[in-house]
């Protein structure tokens, strides 16, 4: 079945430490997504990436890095310098086809990343 | 800009309607709601493009005011498995990339 798969599910970062979270999906989608997102504050757009080997930034870019060297890849790295990275954090992808605005969004479960 | 989402909670009993509103300042494009469970991903229900159509999923229906920038969601004799959170999203131009989440509402069925 297509899906979007995020790995790993929980993850703990020490002070200091870069951590990288997984997003790969078979869809065939050329639009992939990172939202982080917070008790109340609804869905925060990170990074996004229209097609491989290019990315914008989101609302909330600092802190976080993103690759997109496969169509099927959008690997997110929590840096150092994000110094509240404590939510849940979630991937998702759409298909380009149709104008911008009409193609739903398909979203993975998610990782939930706190401090140790 | 965020779109402001009313209520902000709401409990209903078993059978009863409830209707959530997603507003917007700034002209929209097109609006997509979504239902997510707690830890779970977010679920897509519908999209409505500007031009004031009305769309329906079983009893889960929506509504796209272009004039007022507002959408509305009506659900009709809830059910349990319509408890969560739900979210709109809003594209604010044909050239907007940016799919603008609001803080969502969360709702509770009771039996």
């Amino acid at each position: 079945d297509g899906g979007i798969t995020q790995s790993p599910k929980y993850l703990f970062r020490k002070e200091g430490q870069n951590v990288t979270l997984s997003c790969e999906q078979n869809l065939n989608h050329d639009a992939m997504y990172w939202y982080r997102q917070d008790p109340g504050q609804g869905l925060r757009l990170i990074y996004y990436s229209q097609i491989v080997n290019d990315f914008q930034k989101g609302d909330i870019a600092e802190g976080y890095s993103v690759s997109r060297e496969k169509k099927e890849s959008f690997p997110l790295t929590v840096t150092s310098a994000q110094k509240n990275p404590t939510a849940f954090y979630l991937c998702a992808s759409k298909t380009a086809g149709g104008g911008r605005g009409n193609q739903p969004q398909h979203f993975g479960d998610g990782t939930r990343l706190s401090i140790l | 800009q965020q779109p402001v989402q009313s209520p902000q909670a709401v409990i209903l009993r078993e059978g009863e309607d409830a209707v959530i509103n997603c507003s917007s300042s700034k002209a929209l494009y097109s609006v997509h709601w979504y239902r997510q469970k707690h830890g779970e991903a977010p679920v897509f229900l519908m999209i409505l493009l500007k031009g004031g159509e009305q769309k329906g999923h079983e009893k889960i229906s929506a509504s796209f005011n272009e004039k007022k920038q507002q959408s509305s969601l009506y659900l009709t004799a809830s059910q349990l498995s319509y408890s969560g959170t739900y979210f709109c999203g809003t594209y604010s131009g044909a050239g907007s990339y940016q799919l603008t989440f609001g803080k969502g509402t969360k709702l509770s069925v009771i039996p």
